[in-house]
């Protein structure tokens, strides 16, 4: 069965930096584009990233949030750098339904992994 | 940028049908996936490509997508079903969600 586990969350100062790793299985990994969501405490949902054959990123985490994925690990990362308050968080991996996001959406989630930034 | 507007909150007595809606123009010319989410869970894709239910989703939740406005109806609400409930499309190379609407089962 298809699992996403992810893991790196923890407490960083503003200004700091974390990675997140995603770690796939259950699946054809190279057949699948893959996202990372965003959920602020007590708040919606906010998408940040994805990553197939291209790469792009919401406004709010362009140029200090990097994707990347690995297909011989099976595994999607996420760079965070200059981390802000407002980057505090549960941070979701996620893969699309089918091969697309755009087509069908995000079929499977993990558990998540909370990133809190605080002096 | 491409904004979907949801209600803040659907109340539904148990057993009866509630609607949630989705606004933004031409959303009828999008494919529009909803998610399920409980406290303390990740979401789940209950509705796909706009009529689309995955396995495992139960026949009570369907969907319709049509000029300005999208909708998720659950019927016969159960008491399972209270839960936050997310609209998401896809614009400009982005993943857009609505703010979520709280279902109430009364």
């Amino acid at each position: 069965q298809v699992q996403l586990v992810e893991s790196g969350g923890g407490l960083v100062k503003p200004g700091g930096s974390l990675r997140l790793s995603c770690a796939a299985s259950g699946f054809r990994f190279t057949d699948y584009q893959m996202s990372w969501i965003r959920q602020a405490p007590g708040k919606g949902l906010e998408w940040v990233s994805y990553i197939g054959t291209y790469t792009d990123y919401a406004d709010s985490v362009k140029g200090r949030f990097t994707i990347s994925r690995d297909n011989a690990k099976n595994s999607v990362y996420l760079q965070m750098n200059s981390l802000r308050a407002e980057d505090t968080a549960v941070y979701y991996c996620a893969r699309a339904w089918e091969s697309s996001i755009a087509a069908t959406g995000l079929g499977y989630w993990g558990q998540g992994t909370l990133v809190t930034v605080s002096s | 940028s491409y904004e979907l507007t949801q209600p803040l909150s659907v109340s539904v007595a148990l057993g009866q049908t509630a609607r949630i809606t989705c606004g933004e123009n031409n959303i009828g010319t999008k494919n529009v996936q909803w998610y399920q989410q409980k406290p303390g869970q990740a979401p789940v894709l209950v509705i796909y490509r706009e009529t689309n239910r995955p396995s495992g989703i139960p026949e009570r939740f369907s969907g319709s997508n049509s000029g300005n406005t999208a909708t998720l109806t659950i019927s016969r609400a159960q008491a399972d079903d209270e839960a936050d409930y997310y609209c998401q499309v896809w614009d400009n190379s982005n993943v857009v969600f609505g703010g979520g609407t709280k279902v109430t089962v009364l």
